[in-house]
């Protein structure tokens, strides 16, 4: 089946720092991905959707200068955390998308764990 | 705006019983609904996804129904072993890929 690599899984930064987390669909091409965030104890929260070659479009309360979003490519979207601080240690995972209105591809990354020191 | 509720918040169970996992949503306009497994500090696993147009979905011990009109889906567990204690996350989904999920139910499986 279609599969969906994040990259890496675990990241571990010093405050003030930048750190970039990749999706890739691996074998088919993503016209959308969705970037999620998960607080401790909380549920998936979506953050932004991001369409290849567009800018991406922000969830309300989601800093799109804080959180920079690149989808250059229908098989990598990437999502940078800029000066990073400890509030932004979280879990962040991707999902990749094939066409509009499709039953079947829709697809999930494994995750990043985020820990700003 | 989407909003998923999953009752309970956390369910614990001795070995071998049979669970019932609720999920609700309140707009009905999904084009399908995913059940997720996600274990402490890990990512998502997929265990089962239902079709806007089917009412349930099995794999092994699991079986998922949907109610769209009503806005409900359950996710039964049968013979629940030990090794199924994770939390266990609802998601409906857009026909555009958006998802929604909801707070999860924490499920311990006692030996």
């Amino acid at each position: 089946g279609a599969v969906v690599s994040q990259h890496p899984s675990r990241v571990i930064c010093k405050s003030g720092t930048s750190v970039k987390i990749e999706c890739r669909s691996l074998d088919f091409q993503a016209t959308t991905m969705f970037w999620y965030r998960q607080f401790p104890k909380q549920s998936l929260m979506l953050m932004a959707t991001s369409n290849e070659g567009s800018k991406a479009t922000y969830e309300q309360g989601v800093e799109k200068d804080k959180f920079l979003i690149n989808h250059a490519s229908l098989t990598l979207s990437t999502l940078t955390v800029t000066s990073a601080h400890p509030e932004d240690s979280s879990f962040y995972i991707c999902s990749a998308t094939g066409q509009i209105a499709t039953n079947e591809k829709l697809f999930f990354g494994s995750g990043t764990q985020l820990s700003v020191l | 705006k989407q909003e998923v509720t999953q009752i309970p918040a956390a369910l614990s169970v001795p070995e071998g019983e049979n669970l019932v996992l609720n999920c609700s949503f309140t707009d009905s306009a999904i084009y399908n609904l995913q059940w997720f497994r996600q274990d402490p500090g890990k990512g998502l696993t997929s265990l089962l996804l239902i079709q806007s147009s089917q009412r349930e979905q099995t794999s092994g011990r699991l079986n998922a129904s949907l109610d769209k009109s009503s806005g409900r889906s359950t996710l039964y567990i049968a013979a629940s072993q030990p090794g199924d204690s994770a939390t266990y996350l609802c998601a409906p989904h857009t026909n555009a890929g958006k998802s929604t999920f909801g707070d999860g139910t924490t499920l311990t499986v006692k030996p």
